[in-house]
């Protein structure tokens, strides 16, 4: 089955502890993205990736890091945690930077993030 | 400022009616419009609008975008409880640009 996996799906952890939610897709995408959505707020993309080893920063990068060392994954890594990040994150992924374009991107089912 | 402002945040209406969800926006020149539905889980897509006037139709979901007046809508027919769920309008800029931009979406209920 096509879908993108996501890990934790809830995690509740404190200010500074260092954590990474994995992304997983079995579909050969060469795009994926991660966004944030907080109430009040909308879906934000954090950082997004157009291949292996090509990153680039969305509209909320501060606080996070990811890497794309292959293509099916994309963890995103929360190097000191604080409150501020407490969110529900979606990791999307695409066929191509050109069907990212057009936005027909697939979502992960979300991770639950609490930061004491 | 918000580019993408969506309207209404929120909808409470019976089965069998229809609703008209609206999307507006401040970008001129942009690549395409979409429409994602939001139940609990993760946004599933809808419609991509990249050409005015020319109404995109799925079943009793039909979307148009009007480029002129910067906008697009969102309309649902004969309304089941299935279609509650939160719907996202979303920009993409343009060349060069990998970036979605969300509206904060509409709340949509649908109560029997």
């Amino acid at each position: 089955e096509a879908q993108v996996t996501q890990n934790p799906r809830y995690l509740i952890t404190v200010t500074g502890k260092k954590l990474t939610v994995t992304c997983s897709q079995n579909m050969n995408h060469e795009y994926m993205s991660w966004y944030r959505q907080d109430p009040g707020l909308g879906l934000r993309q954090i950082y997004y990736s157009m291949n292996v080893e090509v990153t680039d920063k969305g509209d909320v990068p501060e606080g996070y890091k990811v890497s794309r060392k292959e293509k099916r994954n994309f963890p995103l890594i929360l190097e000191s945690p604080s409150p501020n990040q407490t969110s529900l994150y979606f990791c999307a992924s695409s066929l191509s930077r050109f069907t990212a374009n057009t936005g027909e991107l697939f979502f992960g089912e979300g991770s639950r993030l609490t930061v004491l | 400022e918000d580019k993408v402002v969506q309207s209404p945040l929120s909808l409470v209406v019976h089965e069998g009616d229809t609703v008209t969800l609206n999307c507006s926006y401040e970008v001129t020149n942009f690549r395409s419009l979409l429409w994602y539905k939001q139940e609990k889980k993760a946004p599933t897509f809808l419609f991509m609008l990249t050409s005015s006037g020319i109404e995109k139709k799925s079943g009793r979901l039909s979307s148009i975008l009007d480029k002129k007046e910067l906008f697009s809508i969102l309309n649902i027919t004969a309304t089941q409880t299935g279609d509650s769920a939160v719907y996202l309008c979303a920009l993409h800029s343009g060349a060069g640009s990998y970036q979605l931009t969300f509206g904060k979406g509409t709340k949509l209920s649908v109560i029997p």
